[in-house]
Order: C-alpha cells, then sequence, then structure tokens
C-alpha cells in the first residue's frame, strides 16, 4: 500500500532558529508533494505545491524564501522554516501523489 | 478558483443514528476528482473516500459517498454511526491542487 513517512513527528524551536521536516514516500511514486500547515483552527493552508521536473509553485503568502522546498526525486522531500516565529507554529504536514494524496503523519512545530 | 463548502462545522448525533455531513464544490475542471479525509484526534488526515465517477456511489468502511456533478455534491453518509467515528471530517477537491473544506467535526455520543 501507499505511505509516507514524515519526520521528525514533534519539534521545538527558539524563536529566529530554523527547522527541517522531510517526508518520504513508499509504496508508490510521489511526482507531487503538497505542504499544508493546519492551523490552530484545523483548516488547511496549502504552503506550496512540487511536482517533479516542475518549478515548486509557493501559495499567496508562502515564498521560498521563507520555506524552502526540495524534491529531487520521486520518493522524497524536504520543506525547511527559517528564521521561525510564533506565528509559524503548526502541524505541517507533506501529501504525497501519484493521483491521490496521502499524508505524512505530520510534523507539529512549537517555537518558543 | 475551486472551492469547497462543508457547511456544519460540528455535528452531535447518538450513536447509531445515521450520519450525513455535507459537501458541496465548485470548480473549473469539468472532471472533478472528490475526496473525503478523516482526522482523529492527534493523528494526519487520512483518504476515506474518493471519487471521480458521477452518479457512482463509492464506499469504504461503513462510509459511502456519490459524486452528483449536476447539484456539485459529494455528501459522506453511513447508515449507523459509531463512538469511533467521532473525528474531523474533510471534503476534498482535486483540481491543480487539492482544495479542501473548512471541515466538519463529528461528535458520536453514547
Amino acid at each position: 500500500g501507499a505511505l509516507v513517512y514524515q519526520y521528525p513527528r514533534r519539534t521545538i524551536c527558539k524563536s529566529g532558529t530554523s527547522m527541517r521536516m522531510e517526508c518520504q514516500a513508499v509504496g508508490f511514486q510521489a511526482t507531487s508533494v503538497a505542504w499544508y500547515r493546519q492551523s490552530p483552527q484545523k483548516t488547511f493552508e496549502l504552503i506550496a505545491l512540487s511536482t517533479v521536473n516542475s518549478a515548486i509553485k509557493y501559495e499567496q503568502n508562502f515564498t521560498q524564501e521563507k520555506f524552502p522546498i526540495s524534491h529531487p526525486n520521486l520518493s522524497f522531500s524536504s520543506m525547511t522554516v527559517l528564521n521561525a516565529y510564533l506565528e509559524d507554529r503548526g502541524l505541517y504536514l507533506c501529501g504525497a501523489s501519484a493521483e491521490t494524496l496521502y499524508f505524512g503523519s505530520g510534523t507539529r512545530l512549537t517555537v518558543l | 478558483g475551486d472551492s469547497v463548502t462543508q457547511t456544519e462545522g460540528l455535528v452531535t448525533l447518538t450513536e447509531g443514528l445515521p450520519v450525513m455531513l455535507n459537501c458541496t464544490y465548485q470548480t473549473i475542471y469539468s472532471n472533478p476528482f472528490l475526496f473525503w479525509y478523516v482526522q482523529h484526534l492527534n493523528e494526519s488526515p487520512r483518504l476515506l473516500l474518493k471519487s471521480f465517477t458521477d452518479n457512482k456511489r463509492t464506499e469504504h468502511q461503513g462510509f459511502h459517498a456519490t459524486l452528483h456533478k449536476s447539484s456539485s455534491s459529494f455528501h459522506l453518509q453511513k447508515s449507523s454511526a459509531q463512538l469511533s467515528d467521532s473525528a474531523l471530517y474533510y471534503c476534498a477537491n482535486m483540481g491543480y491542487k487539492l482544495t479542501f473544506g473548512t471541515g466538519t467535526s463529528l461528535l458520536v455520543d453514547p
């Protein structure tokens, strides 16, 4: 079956520092990887959509300078949150898909 | 752009009663691809159902939904709610990206 591993599950970082999260697709080829942030109100914000062999498309209010993403092959993607501040707190989800989007377990970011 | 509407923020019902969670969508694509995801407490969303076939019922784990292009709907139903069904349910539409509704919290009481 299709599985998506995301790590770390939780991370705490000091304000102004950076943290990186990774996503691994197992059992299928992830031609697209979408990074979402789930707000405290439980709504989903798409940060960016990465399709192999295409430019990464960032949504409004999110930039490559703040959330650089790497998607080097069909099984792996990573995203870094640079200079994290309180407003960056939340649950970050990677969704990998060939046709259907499967989510990783999420990375819960706490910023002190 | 695409949008998904889930009108109920919270649905509370008693175990054993039927469940219906509403979902309507707007899309520029002629062939919509609709999904229901379920998210239990402290977990990530998990795919529950999906469909791109008009007027065909799709079922999984006791839940079912039918995509109706005529009414742009993909309502989620279950004949008898269980306590373990308490969770957040998200309807989503795949355009160039997956667009989520705001979610419906289902609370099943004993």
